[in-house]
């Protein structure tokens, strides 16, 4: 299975202000995705990213609000921009295993709005 | 529109006994069929998973049990035990890995000692 690390592992932000999110594999992948939990919910994803192509969004999401990077094939960033309280949740990164059918997260990155 | 419908919302087990999870989905496109385990503060980690060309798959004490005709699967997990306590997910997805997951809404285990 794939090592993913991400950063920062939690924070509390101002209201209006933006937090970049990084999430860094051990291997090579070539679908990363970005998923949100709000307290005690189920995971939703936010958006799929591929290496050298932008980013597809899912129905809710926009780029303008979370702006993703995917610069390499180990390595992705999910920008909260201009946050709310209500974006208050955690955020996952997860990638495709080295076996199809497989597919595993990062430990996730808490955050808090005030 | 939820598509893949998870119950009970939660669950108290006693140490030794069988917890049984059940999920059913609606799109008859999905192919692969995961659990995963969440403790608190961590990320959800991928505990067993089945694809729809059997109906059985058992990796020590956990076995997902799939039932294609009625959209309908189900995780076992026998001589439960108090570290089991956890949430528990379940999900579906079209092509595996390389797509993106839909989750159930949770079922939050208690197994008491």
């Amino acid at each position: 299975s794939a090592v993913i690390s991400q950063k920062p592992s939690r924070d509390i932000c101002q209201r209006g202000t933006s937090l970049t999110i990084q999430c860094q594999v051990d291997s090579q992948v070539t679908m990363m995705f970005w998923y949100r939990q709000q307290p005690g919910q189920s995971l939703t994803l936010i958006a799929t990213a591929n290496q050298g192509s932008e980013a597809t969004y899912e129905s809710g999401f926009v780029i303008d609000k979370f702006p993703i990077s995917r610069p390499n094939l180990t390595f992705s960033t999910l920008t909260v921009s201009n946050m709310s309280p209500e974006d208050s949740s955690i955020y996952l990164c997860s990638v495709e295993g080295g076996k199809s059918y497989e597919q595993y997260f990062g430990p996730g990155t808490r955050l808090t709005v005030t | 529109q939820q598509q893949v419908k998870q119950s009970p919302q939660s669950l108290i087990v006693q140490k030794g006994g069988i917890s049984i999870i059940n999920c059913a989905y609606e799109n008859t496109a999905f192919d692969y069929f995961p659990w995963y385990q969440q403790f608190p503060g961590k990320g959800p980690a991928l505990l067993i998973a089945i694809r729809p060309d059997v109906s059985e798959k058992k990796e020590g004490r956990f076995t997902i049990s799939f039932n294609k005709s009625a959209k309908q699967f189900s995780l076992h997990i026998m001589d439960s035990q108090p570290g089991d306590s956890a949430t528990y997910f379940c999900a579906a997805s079209k092509k595996g890995g390389s797509e993106k997951l839909v989750f159930g809404k949770g079922t939050k285990l208690t197994v008491n000692p």
